[in-house]
């Protein structure tokens, strides 16, 4: 089945600091949706794209389609610790086909 | 307020016994998901059902069933054929068009010994 390339699959940064993550497929998607889970519980969207180079942002949150259609950006500005948990990307080609998620990002804040 | 509740949050089963989580939601979405997620493997897909009376397998189905008889319910037993059934199960809904992507529920831990 398709595949989407998450990166890094994990990341320790300091409290204030920015974080970068991305998601990458050889396939083209029409729409890219991020998503955070919290530990112990269920993901929860954050942000969807729905055009190419479209920049959405959502507080101290914000996300990118890429241009080829094929990645997508999700970039947290100074972060805090309740930002600790698995960032998901997931890709969306359309209609009532599947999403497809990739494996994640585990962030851990140290205050 | 609409949403999907899964029960119960953590369940004990003894090896050999078959185990059944619960998936209800009130958001009438036509679609419902069951994802498995182990440390480090993300989500996989178990089964889903797009209609009432529907469903299909997903990429991990051996030693899982499913039912949908009500829009609202979709009910996922855990086999005793199931190998290594400890792991951390995750219901989700949405409309047909996926594009607005997945409600989650709050995930079901399950634990067999």
């Amino acid at each position: 089945g398709q595949q989407l390339n998450q990166s890094p699959q994990s990341m320790f940064i300091q409290e204030g600091e920015d974080v970068s993550m991305n998601c990458t497929s050889s396939s083209i998607f029409n729409t890219w949706l991020w998503y955070k889970q919290d530990p112990g519980e269920g993901p929860v969207l954050l942000i969807a794209l729905y055009k190419a180079g479209e920049l959405t942002s959502n507080g101290r949150l914000t996300a990118q389609f890429g241009i080829t259609r094929k990645d997508s950006f999700l970039n947290i500005s100074a972060s805090i610790p309740s930002d600790v948990g698995i960032y998901f990307c997931a890709g969306s080609q359309g209609g009532s086909e599947k999403l497809v998620f990739g494996k994640g990002t585990k962030l851990t804040v140290n205050p | 307020d609409g949403g999907i509740t899964q029960s119960p949050k953590y369940l004990f089963r003894k090896e050999g016994q078959n185990v059944t989580l619960s998936c209800e939601q009130n958001l009438n979405h036509d679609a419902m998901y069951w994802y498995r997620q182990d440390p480090g493997q993300g989500l996989r897909l178990i089964y889903y059902s797009q209609i009432v009376n529907d469903f299909q397998k997903g990429d991990i189905a051996e030693g899982y069933s499913v039912s949908r008889e009500k829009k609202e319910s979709f009910p996922l037993t855990v086999t005793s054929a199931q190998k290594n059934p400890t792991a951390f199960y995750l219901c989700a809904s949405s409309i047909s068009y996926s594009a607005y992507g997945y409600t989650f529920g709050s995930g079901t831990r399950l634990t067999v010994v």
